[in-house]
């Protein structure tokens, strides 16, 4: 079955300066996607990056980049130059088979001033 | 804003009461999945329907029922509700239901139910 894992309850950063949130997963499908949501304490889901098991590079969007790691099966996201509005809840998921998503149990990420 | 309208956006109700909980998808999209957000879950998936037709199931129990309407949008009913019910429902919707590529899901804002 597939899994996924983020083993950071919660993470904090210094405003300006960057962090990654850590996710592994684990799927024996050749082909497979993965998403970082954020979910800021107003509960809205927001979609931040895409990674498809099959994309020769990383995914980039502005601020984040997802680190892929194929064979170690990890995808994490790295927000660069924090900013305080980054201060939310981190989803990684996998998309299963009919585009259904999996979830980890996220990463509560504070960034202090 | 995501295209996605969920409503209520907040519903209190007592245990043993039945609720249903609507979603309008993105124009055009024709696939809907419903998700559970709590405390002792996560998140996690529901159920979701593509065109009318129920296209796979997560873990849905069987007090809880849904459906997708010819207009697209779609309804989750909860009955015999108990107090570990109590959760964020998101609906999502994307453009088809499955197969290789990006696929992005749009997510609602959620219904935020309350069980006492």
């Amino acid at each position: 079955a597939q899994k996924i894992t983020q083993t950071q309850p919660g993470m904090f950063v210094q405003e300006k300066e960057a962090v990654t949130l850590d996710c592994t997963y684990d799927t024996s499908d050749p082909s497979y996607g993965l998403f970082w949501y954020k979910q800021p304490s107003s509960g809205e889901m927001i979609f931040l990056i895409y990674q498809g098991s099959y994309d020769q590079q990383n995914a980039t969007e502005g601020r984040y980049s997802l680190n892929f790691q194929k064979a170690r099966k990890s995808a994490n996201l790295v927000i660069s130059a924090s900013q305080l509005g980054d201060s939310a809840m981190y989803f990684c998921a996998m998309r299963e088979p009919y585009n259904k998503l999996i979830f980890g149990a996220g990463t509560r990420l504070a960034v202090h001033p | 804003d995501s295209g996605v309208t969920q409503t209520p956006k907040h519903l209190i109700t007592a245990t043993g009461q039945r609720v249903t909980l609507r979603c309008s998808p993105r124009s055009g999209d024709l696939s809907v999945y419903w998700y559970q957000q709590s405390l002792d879950q996560g998140l996690q998936f529901l159920i979701q329907y593509y065109n009318g037709e129920e296209r796979a199931k997560g873990n849905i129990l069987e007090r809880f029922s849904a459906q997708q309407f010819p207009d697209l949008h779609s309804e989750l009913n909860l009955s015999s509700l108990e107090l570990g019910d109590s959760a964020l429902y998101f609906c999502a919707s994307s453009v088809v239901a499955g197969g290789l590529g990006y696929n992005e899901q749009f997510f609602g804002p959620g219904t935020r139910l309350t069980v006492l």
